[in-house]
Formats: C-alpha cells, sequence, structure tokens
C-alpha cells in the first residue's frame, strides 16, 4: 500500500530535550515536506526536501532541522524543543517537478512540548 | 497579512444543499491551485487541483479560479454527512523558487447535517 508513515503518531516531552520524529514513503517520490498545523493558521511549511541531500527552508523554519539521507526517509529534528513548537505536524511526499501536484500526507504526530 | 485567507467556518448545511467554499489570495504568481479535504484526526487528502484561471468539475465537486479577482471557489453538490471535514486551499506559483512551497490557508470546517 502507498504510503507516508509518521513515528511517533502522540509525543510529550519537556523544554530542552532532543527529540527526532520520522518520515518514511514508499512511492519513490523525490519531493518531501514537513508542515505544521495550527488552529486558525493552517498548514504551514517547516521545511521540504526536493531530492536527496536538497532540502530548503519553508516559511516557519526556525528550531527545526532535517536531513535527507535516502530518498525515502525525512526525518524533522528539533534540538532544543520549546512550549511554541507544540503542535500537530505533518509529513508529506509528492513525486517531484516532473510528476503531479497531488501530495500524500502522512498521518501526523502530535507534539505536546512542557 | 496572509498569502492566503480563507474563512475558518463552521460552515453548517442540510444534507443535499450545495457547500460553496472560497479562498483569496495576494501572490500574483499563484498558479496552481488545490483543494484538500481533511477529516479529524487524519491528514489532508488532495481533491481537486486547477491550473490557471477556469472550471473543472470532478462528480459532485467544481472548482473555480478567477485570477483577476485573486479568488477560488470549491461548491459541493448534493452534499452528504460524509462530506463532513474541514477543506482547505493551497496554492503555488511556477518559479523554481516557489516550486516546493505550498501555501495553505487555514481551513474551512463543514459539518453536512442528516
Amino acid at each position: 500500500e502507498a504510503q507516508v508513515t509518521q513515528n511517533p503518531r502522540y509525543l510529550i516531552t519537556v523544554t530542552g530535550k532532543k527529540l527526532t520524529v520520522t518520515c518514511s514513503q514508499n512511492m519513490n517520490h523525490e519531493y518531501m515536506s514537513w508542515y505544521r498545523q495550527d488552529p486558525g493558521l493552517g498548514l504551514r511549511q517547516i521545511y521540504y526536501s526536493m531530492n536527496v541531500e536538497v532540502t530548503d527552508k519553508g516559511d516557519v523554519p526556525e528550531g527545526y532541522k532535517v536531513s535527507r539521507k535516502e530518498k525515502r526517509n525525512f526525518p524533522l529534528i528539533l534540538e532544543s524543543p520549546s512550549p511554541n513548537q507544540t503542535s500537530l505536524y505533518f509529513c508529506a511526499s509528492r513525486l517531484g517537478l516532473a510528476g503531479g501536484y497531488e501530495q500524500y500526507f502522512g498521518p501526523g504526530t502530535r507534539l505536546t512540548v512542557t | 497579512q496572509k498569502e492566503v485567507e480563507q474563512d475558518p467556518g463552521p460552515l453548517s448545511v442540510p444534507e443535499g444543499a450545495i457547500v460553496s467554499l472560497n479562498c483569496t489570495y495576494s501572490n500574483s504568481a499563484f498558479q496552481y491551485f488545490m483543494w484538500y479535504r481533511q477529516y479529524s484526526r487524519k491528514g489532508p487528502e488532495l481533491l481537486m487541483y486547477t491550473y490557471s484561471s477556469g472550471n473543472k468539475e470532478d462528480g459532485r465537486f467544481t472548482a473555480q479560479v478567477d485570477k483577476s479577482s485573486k479568488y477560488i471557489s470549491l461548491f459541493i453538490r448534493d452534499s452528504q454527512p460524509s462530506d463532513s471535514a474541514t477543506y482547505l486551499c493551497a496554492m503555488t506559483g511556477m518559479t523554481t523558487d516557489s516550486w516546493g512551497k505550498l501555501q495553505f490557508g487555514a481551513g474551512t470546517q463543514v459539518v453536512v447535517t442528516p
């Protein structure tokens, strides 16, 4: 089954404790992206990657890091989480520049930073 | 000011009615326009996309784009309780600089009552 998976689905952590949210897709997509979703603000892009070893900032990259060492994986790293990073996070993927615009979203990771 | 504005609702309609959703935007570079549906506790899924101005129909769904007014719409005919969800508009431009970045509206919550 074609899908985007994220882990963990729920996470409660404390300020300053480094964490990683994993994202993996099995569709051989070139493009992957991370979003956060907050009430009243909709989905905002954090980082995106056009291909392996190619990443770029989205609209709200502060406090986040990403890496793209393999085509299928695109982890999101919070090196020193703060309460304002409490949010619902989505990973998404799509074919790439030569493909369509359909983005496949993961099920989401609900993060709470206390 | 946000680049994409969308009324958050909620929008409540009786079963069988037409649901009318819309977004306005400020960036004239946007060329591709999409509508996503998001059920509670799920990731967004693509409903439709359109390129530039015009209409596109898919079953009970019709998407319209008016670039001169910077206004896009989604209509759902013969609405069903299963259409109850949050609908998000999204858009992007054609330049390589903007290609990877989707701008989302905040989403409109739709409730279809039996």
